[in-house]
């Protein structure tokens, strides 16, 4: 079961490109890492999953190594109604959240 | 598609007293889960059932106990409320394996 490690909170401001990094040491050949994010009194939704090099979408890129043993949220120009808490997890039966990233984002 | 519904949205119990939480998805989705979640802190696995039929525990499985009823249900029962039970329940839902989780709006309980 791989452990992910993640920065407890982040701030930035409207406009500015944000990168959250994960750790996750233990990830198991079959492991996605798989990024959610929540807002205040709602569950967590799907951001991006990715296996290895680099994953874009229509809301964030995410950055994988070759070693795969961290992996890289990047939310470009970020905006107030990102302000949420980002959370990344790896595994493929046993999905298990950490304590997340607390993105404040200031005007 | 309504996706994961989860009832009720709200619910105080005394202590002692047991209730269940109820989920259904309509995604014919193979995996769900239950989690649980305190006020400023991350989600707690509960139980979760990889497939229709099984069940396993998460990481904090005391004091709760859980059916997979068929393929779209997956019930969380409290069978003796305890003020350290006061969270905020979540269900989910994925297709399996590295599928990503739907989640529902939660339940939010209060233990007195």
């Amino acid at each position: 079961l791989a452990k992910t490690t993640q920065p407890i909170s982040m701030d930035s401001y409207e406009g500015q490109e944000v990168n959250i990094t994960c750790s996750h040491n233990n990830i198991a050949t079959n492991d996605y890492i798989t990024w959610y994010q929540q807002f205040p009194s709602q569950g967590p939704r799907f951001i991006i999953q990715g296996y290895k090099t680099k994953v874009t979408n229509e809301v964030a890129s995410l950055f994988i190594p070759a070693d795969r043993k961290s992996s890289t949220l990047s939310l470009p120009r970020v905006s107030l109604s990102d302000t949420a808490v980002y959370y990344c997890l790896v595994g493929d039966r046993d999905m298990r959240f950490g304590a997340g990233t607390r993105l404040t984002v200031k005007p | 598609n309504a996706g994961v519904t989860q009832t009720p949205k709200f619910q105080v119990l005394k202590t002692g007293q047991s209730m269940t939480l109820q989920c259904a998805q309509d995604m014919n989705h193979n995996s769900m889960y239950w989690y649980r979640q305190d006020p400023g802190m991350g989600l707690r696995l509960i139980y979760y059932s990889a497939s229709e039929g099984t069940t396993d525990k998460g990481e904090v499985p005391n004091g709760y106990n859980v059916s997979r009823l068929n393929k779209r249900e997956f019930s969380l029962r409290l069978e003796s409320a305890a003020p350290s039970q006061t969270s905020v329940y979540f269900c989910a839902s994925s297709e399996g394996g590295n599928s990503p989780l739907h989640f529902g709006n939660g339940t939010r309980l209060t233990v007195t």
